[in-house]
């Protein structure tokens, strides 16, 4: 089963207005990233946060993590219409040695 | 710099016949993965390796194997494709899987119709 869930599934709003997506997890984590995925093409990494990490920043992005609700957000600031993407948070799973489990993503639309 | 290169990108097979997926990575590094992504599934593990001549099963690894003889290589078989199998599929490596050096590189994807 998947380890990551974000939430909502989309999201749309006008360029300039914040953007928050959530994502929680079942199991305890080593680090969470998330990733964004422009349509037709791969991911691509933005951002990771440890566990022993609360809180992140790059550029216009803002990650927080709350190990004990077992949830992170993901905030970008001052949206652009070039932040259209899907968004996936991964995860993990605590276990050295093993793969990255990835959500099923939040859509984010921007319009101008 | 060519980073994760997958072939081919797109195919259209029949019911029954089998196929390969090429994986190719130039970063030198340990470990790869295939992934499968489907619409509302998001991306599920099929296969990975966390170094040359090795394998492990992911979340969804059934109708398909894997080789990675050479370390800059990671091949996607399926032996007799379903329609099921029809999605799009994405390898992506890692240098590790340690917190600092934990960042996945993805390729562009391969697109798989099974008919």
């Amino acid at each position: 089963s998947q380890q990551g869930e974000e939430d909502p599934q989309a999201l749309s709003i006008q360029e300039g207005e914040n953007a928050t997506m959530n994502c929680s997890y079942k199991t305890s984590i080593n680090n969470l990233q998330w990733y964004r995925q422009n349509s037709g093409r791969g991911l691509v990494h933005l951002i990771l946060i440890r566990s022993n990490e609360r809180e992140k920043h790059s550029g216009r992005l803002r990650v927080t993590l709350d190990t004990s609700k077992k949830s992170s957000s993901l905030l970008i600031t001052a949206s652009r219409a070039a932040d259209t993407a899907s968004y996936f948070c991964a995860t993990d799973g605590g276990q050295a040695g093993t793969a990255l489990i990835f959500g099923k993503g939040t859509t984010l639309s921007v319009s101008s | 710099n060519a980073g994760v290169t997958q072939t081919p990108k797109f195919r259209v097979l029949k019911t029954g016949q089998s196929m390969t997926l090429l994986c190719a990575q130039d970063m030198n590094h340990e470990y790869m993965y295939w992934y499968r992504q489907d619409p509302g599934m998001g991306l599920r593990l099929i296969h990975y390796s966390v170094g040359e001549g090795t394998t492990a099963k992911g979340e969804v690894p059934d109708g398909y194997n894997v080789s990675r003889l050479k370390k800059q290589n990671f091949l996607l078989g399926l032996e007799s494709a379903a329609p099921s199998q029809t999605s799009v599929y994405f390898c992506a490596s890692s240098y590790s899987t340690g917190p600092s050096l934990y960042t996945i590189y993805f390729g562009e994807g391969s697109w798989l119709t099974v008919v």
